[in-house]
C-alpha cells in the first residue's frame, strides 16, 4: 500500500462546477501537505501548502487537512478550461524534508 | 531560462545502453532529488542528495546511480537500459530548512526516456 493514495481518475466536469480532488495517507508522522498542479509536458509546481488541520483558501482554491481521518481535499470553485492538468497531492514530515507523492488526478474543464 | 533545466528532453534508446540525464539548477538550493513519473504511479524518488557530498536511495533506486559534481549539477544515469525504465523524469530541488527553506520542491520540465 502506497503511503499516500489518490484516485487518478480521469476527472471530467463542466466550467463553472465545483471540483473536490482527494487523498488519503496512512503514516501518522507526516505533518505537511501540498498540492502540486502539472500542466501538459510540465513540471509539477506547488499550488497549495498547509501544515496542519483544517482549511487555507487562497482565491478559487481552498485545500483541506483532516489528520484525525488522514485525509487531505483540494477544492476548485468556478472551474475554468485552465484548472485543466493533473493535480497531485503530497505529504512529507518536516525533518526529513522528503515528498510522498499520491499518483496524481488528471482533471478535465468542459467548455 | 528556467531554474531547474534537465537534459535532455527526450531520449530513444536500446535494451543494454547507457544513458545518462542532466540537470543543473541556478536556485541556489543545496538539495537536490530525481524522481520518475509512470502513470497510474505518480512520482517516485529515485535518489536525492542534500549536500555535495551526500547521497541517499530514494524508493526505486535499483537500476540507477547518480552524481553530484556540484552543488548546481545533479546527474542520474542508467548503467544498461531496460524497457520497463521507460518513463519521464524529473529532477527537483528544495532549499534546506535551516536555510529557510519549506520543503517545497522545484521542478525541472522533465526528460522523457524510452527504452526499446
Amino acid at each position: 500500500q502506497k503511503e499516500v493514495e489518490q484516485d487518478p481518475g480521469p476527472l471530467s466536469v463542466p466550467e463553472g462546477a465545483i471540483v473536490s480532488l482527494n487523498c488519503t495517507y496512512s503514516n501518522s508522522a507526516f505533518q505537511y501537505f501540498m498540492w502540486y498542479r502539472q500542466y501538459s509536458r510540465k513540471g509539477p509546481e506547488l499550488l497549495m501548502y498547509t501544515y496542519s488541520s483544517g482549511n487555507k483558501e487562497d482565491g478559487r482554491f481552498t485545500a483541506q487537512v483532516d489528520k484525525s481521518s488522514k485525509y487531505i481535499s483540494l477544492f476548485i470553485r468556478d472551474s475554468q478550461p485552465s484548472d485543466s492538468a493533473t493535480y497531485l497531492c503530497a505529504s512529507g514530515i518536516q525533518g526529513a524534508q522528503k515528498l510522498v507523492f499520491g499518483q496524481g488526478t488528471r482533471l478535465t474543464i468542459n467548455p | 531560462d528556467a531554474d531547474v533545466t534537465q537534459t535532455p528532453r527526450n531520449r530513444i534508446t536500446k535494451t543494454g545502453k547507457r544513458i545518462m540525464l542532466e540537470c543543473s539548477q541556478t536556485k541556489g538550493h543545496d538539495r537536490m532529488y530525481w524522481y520518475r513519473q509512470d502513470p497510474g504511479l505518480g512520482l517516485r524518488l529515485i535518489y536525492y542528495s542534500f549536500d555535495v557530498k551526500d547521497i541517499n536511495k530514494g524508493e526505486i533506486s535499483d537500476g540507477y546511480s547518480v552524481s553530484r559534481q556540484a552543488q548546481a549539477k545533479f546527474s542520474l544515469s542508467l548503467e544498461s537500459a531496460i524497457p520497463n525504465q521507460t518513463a519521464l523524469y524529473f529532477c527537483a530541488t528544495s532549499r534546506s530548512l535551516g536555510l529557510g527553506g519549506t520543503g517545497e520542491l522545484f521542478f525541472g520540465e522533465g526528460s522523457r526516456l524510452t527504452v526499446l
